[in-house]
């Protein structure tokens, strides 16, 4: 099974300060990496995602993400944040498998708090 | 993106009644919809996969007889929550995928508050 490890709950900031929200997994097989973000009382809203290829993906809102795969980790990065950018994240794997294709495994949640 | 509706964003029901939450998705057909329960300030935990056409695969410690999921079609799929109580209070995701797309990740709802009292 796949699990994922959100270090950080809360990440306190001020705005145009940049910043790293750090996610780490395990899995036994190859996985798709993900965050999200999600709003008060909204669903979530994908930022980017790794796939496959380049190992630095870029998404949206000026976020981007590095996959390190010998550290196992996908840690989200916005050289300078805005406070819109308050919200939860979350960073979430899924396998390869198609029978579940689209079920994903959280972490916990980062809260990115972004101050004037 | 692609769209996923879900309906109602927020409902209030009496202790004892059931509710109906809708998933819908609006422009591509979805093999696969997913059921997640986030409680306040924590993460989301899958309740069960619905594949359409078939029985829905729940997760261990879900009452599957109380949470019932119905994926009729390749655009809706349906969470009655049966006799409802307070404790089933929390926020309720879909999101959908399609299996002929591998990689296409998970497109979300934008979920249903639900408040029992």
């Amino acid at each position: 099974a796949q699990s994922v490890t959100q270090l950080d709950s809360q990440v306190p900031v001020f705005e145009e300060a940049p910043v790293e929200l750090r996610c780490n997994y395990s899995s036994s097989v190859s996985v798709y990496l993900f965050w999200y973000v999600q709003y008060p009382n909204q669903g979530l809203q994908l930022l980017l995602k790794y796939l496959s290829g380049s190992t630095l993906v870029k998404g949206i809102n000026g976020f981007e993400a590095e996959f390190n795969k010998s550290q196992t980790s996908f840690h989200l990065r916005k050289p300078s944040v805005h406070i819109s950018d308050t919200a939860e994240y979350f960073c979430a794997v899924s396998d390869h498998r198609g029978s579940t294709l689209g079920r994903l495994y959280f972490g916990r949640g980062t809260q990115l708090t972004v101050w004037p | 993106g692609a769209v996923v509706s879900q309906h109602p964003s927020r409902v209030i029901c009496k202790s004892g009644t059931s509710v109906k939450i809708e998933c819908r998705s609006l422009d591509f057909q979805a093999t696969t919809m997913f059921w997640y329960r986030q409680f306040p300030k924590q993460s989301l935990m899958l309740m069960a996969t619905s594949n359409e056409g078939s029985k829905a695969t729940y997760e261990q410690g879900v009452e599957k007889d109380k949470f019932l999921i119905n994926h009729a079609s390749l655009t809706l799929s349906t969470l009655t929550v049966t006799s409802a109580h307070p404790e089933d209070s929390s926020f309720y995701i879909c999101s959908a995928s399609n299996r002929g797309h591998p990689g296409t990740e998970a497109f979300f709802g934008q979920g249903t508050r639900l408040t029992v009292v």
